[in-house]
């Protein structure tokens, strides 16, 4: 079965350091999201990709967030330099096409802990 | 925009009751509305979903939800819960066209014996 592939599972890193998470969607996929949940929380969206382009990026801390899909396919999730509050579930989501009903399926996560 | 509010933030239940998870939302389009279901340290799945036609949907472990246009709600309902359902769950709204998948804050649902 198609899954969304995102590494690394955990990540620890000190503050001020960059870190960065990869998101595999499943093939075909055209829409890709990504999410950040604080613990207790639910998912809010940082960014959303339509193939390449950038739908909205609205939320996404652009001093020190960044977030590409190059060729339409993978992404990054950057952040540097990365602070305490940042540490979170970082969720990457892909569906079949943005302008429709279609389910969003979810990567396992990225633990994210800044120390 | 759209907003998503799930009023209970956690709901005690024994093993074998029926159970109610609320879910109101609100948006200025048409929507589609979605349950998913998160364990400890996983990603979201999908429990079920509502795209259009009958009001009632189900999912294959007997929970349903029905949509509600008048009430803007979407409540999540099962007849007979187990321990293995003990998870948080997630109500989702995505509005017709180009607009985002919007969660709310998540219930807590604890089963026990």
């Amino acid at each position: 079965e198609a899954e969304v592939a995102q590494s690394p599972r955990y990540k620890i890193t000190e503050k001020s350091q960059a870190v960065a998470f990869w998101c595999d969607p499943i093939s075909g996929h055209a829409t890709l999201y990504w999410y950040r949940q604080i613990l207790g929380q639910g998912p809010e969206l940082l960014v959303q990709f339509q193939d390449e382009s950038v739908v909205d990026d609205s939320q996404l801390p652009k001093d020190r967030f960044s977030a590409e899909r190059l060729k339409g396919v993978d992404s990054t999730l950057k952040i540097q330099p990365a602070e305490l509050g940042d540490s979170a579930m970082y969720l990457c989501a892909s569906s079949l096409e943005l302008s429709m009903g279609t389910e969003a399926f979810f990567g396992q996560g990225t633990r994210l802990t800044v120390v | 925009a759209q907003s998503v509010t799930q009023l209970d933030s956690q709901v005690p239940v024994f093993e074998e009751a029926p159970v109610e998870l609320r879910c109101n939302y609100s948006s200025s389009v048409s929507v589609y509305l979605f349950w998913y279901v998160q364990y400890p340290n996983q990603g979201l799945q999908l429990l079920l979903k509502y795209l259009s036609g009958s009001t009632l949907v189900e999912s294959i472990n007997g929970f349903e939800a029905e949509f509600n246009k008048s009430q803007t709600s979407f409540h999540l309902r099962k007849p007979s819960v187990h321990i293995s359902d003990t998870a948080e769950y997630f109500c989702a709204v995505k509005g017709s066209g180009y607009s985002t998948l919007t969660f709310g804050k998540g219930t807590m649902l604890l089963v026990s014996p």
